[in-house]
């Protein structure tokens, strides 16, 4: 079936390093993906997007890649720090309507 | 800027109770959504509006009922509780594309017992 699924569910990083984490899609229509991040008690709060007709998107310590032909997005997120502890969720928009599909999240821990 | 407002933060309901979750956003986005987040899991869509009068129904609208009567509200009813809708509540917004994203609010905490 059609899913968007995280690679890890937990990552930890220690502080100052560089954090990736993995997101796969199936669906080949989908033209809008969304970087969340979910602080304990929070709701999801907006970090990047990246449209499908881009490979890569820069902003304020995070890049976003998309890699159409395998299905696959990445958040990079340089230098780490620990405010940046989370869990991580993309959303997909898959072409048509205006329905957003969540990954499960991935857990970041950054180590001080 | 308040952004996205849900009430209450918390709420403990016996099955079969029934219960509104408010939400109103101050942005002036046509677009609102409800999503429920359970432990582990990714959001799920429940319902959402493009716009005053118009609601639509997502993937898991079972059990749930929408309304919006104004651009800044947005309640979900829930009318006979059930244990299996115990989650974590949120409200979303967002500007009129689909291609934007959407400004969250803190949710609400919901236990059926």
């Amino acid at each position: 079936g059609e899913s968007v699924g995280l690679h890890l569910p937990t990552l930890s990083v220690q502080e100052g390093d560089n954090s990736i984490i993995n997101c796969a899609y199936s669906n080949s229509a989908s033209d809008y993906f969304i970087w969340y991040k979910q602080e304990s008690g929070k709701g999801p709060q907006f970090i990047i997007d990246i449209r499908s007709n881009m490979d890569k998107r820069q902003g304020q310590r995070v890049t976003v890649l998309l890699n159409k032909t395998v299905k696959h997005l990445s958040l990079q997120i340089a230098a780490t720090q620990p405010g940046d502890s989370a869990v991580y969720f993309c959303a997909e928009n898959r072409g048509t309507g205006n329905q957003f599909y969540f990954g499960t999240g991935t857990s970041l821990t950054v180590i001080p | 800027n308040a952004g996205v407002t849900q009430t209450p933060k918390f709420r403990i309901l016996k099955i079969g109770q029934s219960m509104t979750l408010q939400c109103t956003q101050d942005m002036n986005h046509n677009y609102m959504y409800w999503y429920r987040q359970d432990p582990g899991m990714g959001l799920k869509l429940i319902y959402y509006s493009v716009g005053a009068g118009i609601t639509d129904k997502g993937e898991v609208p079972n059990g749930y009922n929408v309304s919006r009567s104004t651009t800044e509200d947005f309640p979900l009813r829930l009318e006979l509780a059930a244990p299996s809708q115990t989650s974590v509540y949120f409200c979303a917004s967002s500007y009129s594309d689909r291609n934007q994203p959407q400004h969250f609010g803190d949710g609400t905490r919901l236990s059926i017992l």
